[in-house]
């Protein structure tokens, strides 16, 4: 069963920042945040990781409260090419303690001209 | 550069026939996973690896198998393929994480099954 909840759609115009926010309120204390992006054809590509408060690298932002509870990851200035399916993914635990990655649905970011 | 080869871009398979899925990762990664995507449903997962010979099953095992004899190579196998099974077929590998932290997944570009 998936752990996370996102928007299933957003729309952006070139230009623009985009925030997604995803909600995850029963985030184990282990657990890490992961987003994801997939192309039409493509398998997903990682983009970005983190625990807690904010990280930044060069393509992205992340941003998770105190609580853990959800997260925000933020895209500055999108192009048309960062029009994709985007999937924020929390770690899980299998039956037999193990961890295995589950997807949601994922938002799909569609950009304007 | 990082490499996950799936081994059919597209396959076609009649109700019945036993499938083969292959992915070969040149990574040296311990994880492997196989995941179905479908539309509105987005990537769920089917079964996973975390060494050679080993398995679990992920959110939807039914109807599947898989086979890991060697850690770079690991199989998807369909018994005997039905139409609800006509999905995009995803395999990924990572290494596996510090403490907490999942180590980023690389994923293949799909095997697009369609069962008639």
């Amino acid at each position: 069963l998936a752990k996370t909840t996102q928007p299933i759609s957003m729309d952006s115009y070139e230009g623009q920042e985009v925030n997604i926010t995803c909600s995850h309120n029963n985030i184990a204390t282990n657990d890490y945040i992961t987003w994801y992006q997939q192309f039409p054809s493509q398998g997903p590509r990682f983009i970005i990781q983190g625990y807690k408060t904010k990280v930044t690298n060069e393509v992205a932002s992340l941003f998770i409260p105190a609580d853990r509870k959800s997260s925000t990851l933020s895209l500055p200035r999108v192009s048309l090419s960062d029009t994709a399916v985007y999937y924020c993914l929390v770690g899980d635990i299998a039956d037999t303690g193990r961890r295995a990655l589950t997807f949601g649905s994922g938002t799909r970011l569609q950009v304007q001209p | 550069d990082v490499k996950v080869t799936q081994s059919s871009r597209y396959l076609v398979k009649r109700t019945g026939e036993k499938v083969f899925l292959e992915c070969v990762q040149d990574m040296d990664h311990e994880n492997m996973f196989w995941y179905r995507q479908d539309p509105g449903l987005g990537l769920r997962l089917i079964y996973f690896s975390y060494d050679v010979k080993m398995k679990e099953k992920g959110d939807i095992p039914e109807g599947y198998s898989v086979s890991r004899e060697k850690k770079e190579r690991f199989s998807l196998i369909l018994e005997s393929a039905s139409t609800n099974q006509t999905s995009m077929y995803l395999c990924a590998s990572s290494f596996p994480g510090l403490a907490g932290e999942d180590g980023e997944l690389f994923f293949g570009e799909g095997s697009r099954l369609t069962v008639l």
